[in-house]
């Protein structure tokens, strides 16, 4: 089993500047789960999707951000401007169908924005 | 709200020395919580669900246990390689995503 997969691993982009972070969940896995980490807020939810169909944007903190999943083997989070204060490091997870908590996570996304 | 407390931020432990990571947590009702590992530059790893007061499970020298208000890791005998960021969630019987705290970093030195 592959695991996760993010792309880019790393990003460095000026302010404005639009960003798209990719991730393929582990194939089976009907969940998926965007969180984004900080040394200050730790790791909070952005967004997830049951069955390709996003249940909970709640987290998304603003107009700027959106995210997609168009497929069961592919989504996307989009931030377009780009701020510094955007910089961290992204994870993208997946999960089965009744495995409650056992979240599977990538290896992230960490984004830099000048 | 859901909240999760982690204590202490940080924990620096000599090898074979036995300790314990704290979780308290409060949420409306409480359907799981969960213990993760996370090295740098890795994303958390998942080590335990705990469902109910009274719960406990173990892996190696890793045991959880579960009150109604918090949960703990001890670590039994840790050795270097147990030296990483140990992440505690919960989750909410009304939501299906999880809330982290924002963990404890131990490092255990030879």
């Amino acid at each position: 089993d592959a695991g996760v997969i993010q792309s880019p691993r790393h990003e460095v982009t000026e302010m404005g500047q639009e960003v798209t972070l990719r991730c393929k969940p582990i194939s089976g896995h009907n969940s998926l789960f965007w969180y984004r980490q900080t040394m200050m807020r730790g790791l909070e939810l952005l967004i997830y999707f049951n069955n390709n169909v996003p249940i909970d944007d709640s987290g998304m903190p603003e107009d700027r951000f959106s995210a997609k999943m168009p497929n069961a083997s592919f989504s996307t989070l989009k931030i377009q401007p780009s701020e510094p204060r955007d910089s961290a490091v992204y994870f993208c997870a997946s999960r089965r169908t009744g495995y409650t908590g056992e979240l599977f996570f990538g290896e992230g996304s960490r984004l830099t924005v000048l | 709200e859901d909240q999760v407390t982690q204590s202490p931020e940080a924990l620096r432990l000599q090898e074979g020395e036995s300790s314990s990571l704290n979780c308290s947590y409060t949420v409306s009702g409480l359907r799981g919580l969960f213990w993760y590992r996370q090295d740098p530059g890795k994303g958390p790893e998942f080590l335990f669900t705990l469902y109910s007061a009274g719960e406990e499970k173990e892996k190696e020298r890793l045991k959880a246990t579960l009150t109604k208000k918090e949960s703990f890791l001890h670590i039994t005998a840790p050795k270097p390689e147990d030296s990483a960021t140990y992440l505690c969630a919960v989750q909410d019987a009304g939501r299906r995503a999880l809330t982290f705290g924002s963990g404890t970093r131990l490092q255990v030195q030879p």
